[in-house]
C-alpha cells in the first residue's frame, strides 16, 4: 500500500540551483496537489492538476514549475532556489473530478532547505 | 477568498482532559469541512469530515458539527490521551474548487502523562 510517494525526503540546495520533487500515486487518482508547509501559516497550495493534461496555479506559485507527466506522477521544478523557499513540501492525490470534494491522500513530505 | 481560522497554539492538557480546537471559515457556497492530523515526521492524513450543514464528523473519538449559522467546525474530544499528541489542521474545499483544499495554519496539541 505505497499510496503517495514523494522523492527526495531531504534536500539542501544552494541559492540558485534548480532541483525537481518527484511525487507518485498508485491510487488511480485524477486530481493531483502540492502544497507547501510553513510554520504558522499552514499549507499553502503551489499547484494542481484536477486531471491528468492540465495544471493550475494555486496560492503561491511564483517561483515553481510543475509537469503532469501522466496519471500517476506530478513533478514540481525549483527552476532557481531562494532562501524564501526553504520549507517542508507535500505532495497529495484525490479521486474525485472537478467540483467535487473528498479526501487528500498526502505524501509523507520532503524537506527542502536553500542555503 | 475561502479561508480558514484556527485557535492559535499549543495546546497543552494533561491526559484523560477534555479537549476542544475551535475552527472557523469564511466562504462562498457550501463547503465541506475536514480535520486532517498530522503526527511528528509524517504527513496529514485524515481524522473526519463534514459535507453539508448540521453533519457531525467522528472518528477515533474525534468528533465535529458543522455549523453554519456559526461558520464553525469545532473539534473535541472528551479524553485526550498522550498518543493523540501531533498538529490537526481543519480545511475546507468549496464546491469550485476542483477538489483543493483550503487549510488553516494548524494547532500543535500536547498530552503529557
Amino acid at each position: 500500500n505505497a499510496g503517495v510517494t514523494q522523492t527526495p525526503k531531504f534536500q539542501v540546495l544552494k541559492t540558485g540551483q534548480s532541483m525537481t520533487l518527484q511525487c507518485a500515486q498508485d491510487m488511480n487518482h485524477n486530481s493531483m496537489y502540492w502544497y507547501r508547509q510553513d510554520p504558522g501559516m499552514g499549507l499553502r497550495l503551489i499547484y494542481y492538476s484536477a486531471s491528468e493534461g492540465t495544471t493550475d496555479k494555486g496560492e503561491v506559485p511564483n517561483g515553481y514549475n510543475v509537469s503532469r507527466l501522466n496519471k500517476r506522477e506530478f513533478s514540481l521544478r525549483l527552476e532557481s532556489a531562494a532562501p524564501s523557499q526553504t520549507s517542508v513540501y507535500f505532495c497529495a492525490s484525490s479521486g474525485l473530478n472537478r467540483g467535487g470534494t473528498g479526501e487528500l491522500f498526502f505524501g509523507e513530505g520532503s524537506r527542502l532547505t536553500v542555503l | 477568498g475561502d479561508s480558514v481560522t484556527q485557535m492559535e497554539g499549543p495546546v497543552t492538557l494533561s491526559e484523560e482532559a477534555f479537549l476542544t480546537i475551535n475552527c472557523t471559515y469564511t466562504a462562498t457556497g457550501y463547503p465541506s469541512l475536514f480535520w486532517y492530523v498530522q503526527y511528528p515526521g509524517e504527513g496529514l492524513q485524515l481524522l473526519l469530515k463534514a459535507t453539508k450543514a448540521d453533519d457531525k464528523g467522528s472518528n477515533k473519538g474525534f468528533e465535529a458539527t458543522y455549523r453554519k449559522e456559526t461558520t464553525s467546525f469545532h473539534l473535541e474530544k472528551g479524553s485526550v490521551q498522550v498518543s493523540d499528541s501531533a498538529v490537526y489542521f481543519c480545511a475546507l474545499s468549496a464546491p469550485s474548487n476542483t477538489g483543493k483544499l483550503i487549510f488553516g495554519q494548524g494547532t500543535t496539541l500536547q498530552v503529557k502523562p
